[in-house]
């Protein structure tokens, strides 16, 4: 069962643009959340987290919303740039059992078209 | 500081072999995580390690197996290869473990089995 879930599997924006990636998730003790960046060839780097006390967290271009009723998170980039093309996962832990792993979603391509 | 390495990068392999991949992770770092990715399938967890002990695994076969060395070097071994085996192995560390903390990724291994 696929726990975290990103339901698009590509985005296309222009560049200046907002992109927004979706990622909603399953399970209700989920209670850290990240996203990451990865391009070919390179592991996948960090690039913003949430905790679920707060609903939005900001870095720069990049913002994380987190909707805990709805289970769901985004990722808003503005402006976005041609550099942000990659694949873009997101990933969420739990205290507990499932403390020493992350679960991730399946990812959402990105596309900054100039 | 050096980041997390992986050896080999590239690896191809014949079905009924086994294998045996490398993780070195950031000085300091006692947590190393694997992962495998698939397309279609994201990063799928397969164990993490902390001070030589597996904490936690993945809904994998027991033909996937790992440890952990004194020094934090991780290696994972798959055996007995099938061909849906064929993934890119990314290893990631972190000091203490995944939960509400950073992991860093190595650039993957990535294995294809004929």
């Amino acid at each position: 069962d696929q726990q975290v879930k990103q339901n698009s599997p590509s985005l296309s924006v222009q560049e200046g643009r907002i992109s927004i990636l979706n990622c909603d998730y399953t399970n209700s003790m989920f209670d850290y959340f990240l996203w990451y960046k990865k391009y070919p060839a390179e592991g996948p780097t960090f690039l913003i987290s949430i905790s679920s006390i707060k609903d939005k967290n900001e870095d720069g271009r990049f913002t994380v919303f987190l909707n805990k009723s709805a289970k769901h998170l985004s990722l808003h980039i503005v402006p976005s740039q041609p550099g942000d093309s990659a694949v873009y996962f997101c990933a969420a832990s739990a205290v507990g059992g499932a403390t020493n792993k992350l679960i991730f979603g399946t990812g959402t391509l990105l596309a900054v078209q100039p | 500081k050096a980041g997390v390495t992986q050896t080999p990068r590239y690896l191809i392999k014949t079905r009924g072999q086994q294998v045996t991949l490398s993780c070195s992770p950031i000085s300091g770092h006692r947590s190393v995580s694997w992962y495998q990715q698939t397309p279609g399938q994201g990063l799928q967890f397969l164990f993490e390690y902390f001070s030589e002990t597996q904490r936690n695994k993945g809904n994998f076969p027991g033909r996937f197996s790992g440890r952990q060395f004194s020094n934090s070097r991780s290696e994972m071994n798959v055996s007995t290869l099938e061909l849906g085996d064929s993934a890119l192995y990314l290893c990631a560390s972190s000091l203490q473990g995944p939960y509400q903390e950073t992991q860093y990724f190595g650039p993957g291994t990535r294995l294809l089995v004929l």
